[in-house]
């Protein structure tokens, strides 16, 4: 059966520190993966995507994620987090219909 | 910038009405999704359409249905609406078969007393 899991419900990062967020699935073949952004009262904004190549996909708003076939995962990073970054993540996998993680709600201390 | 409306933000319907969710894109995507969203649950897949008059069952679709008159037009028909039904609803839509993403609406909340 097709699952995605984001195993941190919330997490909390200090502005200017690093952060990353897991995103696991299960899937028959390798599908394609997606990070969407939702800030509050907003609908989803997709980040980035991965479907073939490099591993690791740059996306908008300096966000990046690495693809790990081994391991299933597909997790998200960004080097320096910004107070507006502060939403919630959710991942994404399918090939037309895509199924999604819980989300993974991110607070940003000043 | 593609765009999908979704045509109430917020919505209040009793227990047993019949509840239509509108959602209309304007860049000839192919294929088109109802999703409903609880806390802790994530994203749900309700129904999705491939072609106009075409529809596929996602992973909950007791309790709904949907219509594809025109390509643009996405309607998600609660039957007979229950409180168990009590949530946001989200219309996405893709261009097609591949490694496109989903435009997502702004979302319908809809509250079933």
């Amino acid at each position: 059966a097709q699952s995605v899991t984001q195993p941190d419900i919330h997490i909390t990062v200090s502005e200017g520190a690093s952060l990353e967020l897991r995103c696991n699935y299960s899937y028959g073949a390798t599908p394609y993966l997606f990070w969407y952004v939702q800030s509050p009262g907003q609908g989803l904004q997709l980040l980035l995507k991965y479907f073939s190549g490099d591993t690791l996909v740059q996306g908008i708003k300096g966000f990046e994620a690495e693809f790990k076939r081994s391991q299933s995962s597909f997790n998200l990073r960004k080097p320096s987090v910004h107070w507006s970054d502060a939403a919630e993540y959710f991942c994404a996998v399918g090939y037309n219909d895509m199924r999604f993680g819980a989300g993974t709600r991110l607070t940003v201390k000043p | 910038d593609v765009k999908v409306t979704q045509s109430s933000r917020y919505l209040v319907k009793r227990t047993g009405e019949k509840v239509f969710l509108e959602c209309v894109q304007d860049m000839d995507h192919e294929n088109m999704f109802w999703y409903r969203q609880d806390p802790g649950l994530g994203l749900r897949l309700i129904y999705f359409s491939y072609d106009v008059k075409m529809k596929e069952k996602g992973d909950i679709p007791e309790g709904y249905s949907v219509s594809r008159e025109k390509k643009e037009r996405f309607s998600l028909i609660l039957e007979s609406a229950s409180t168990n039904q009590t949530s946001m609803y989200l219309c996405a839509s893709s261009l097609g078969t591949g490694p496109y993403g989903y435009t997502f609406g702004s979302g319908t909340r809809l509250t079933v007393v």
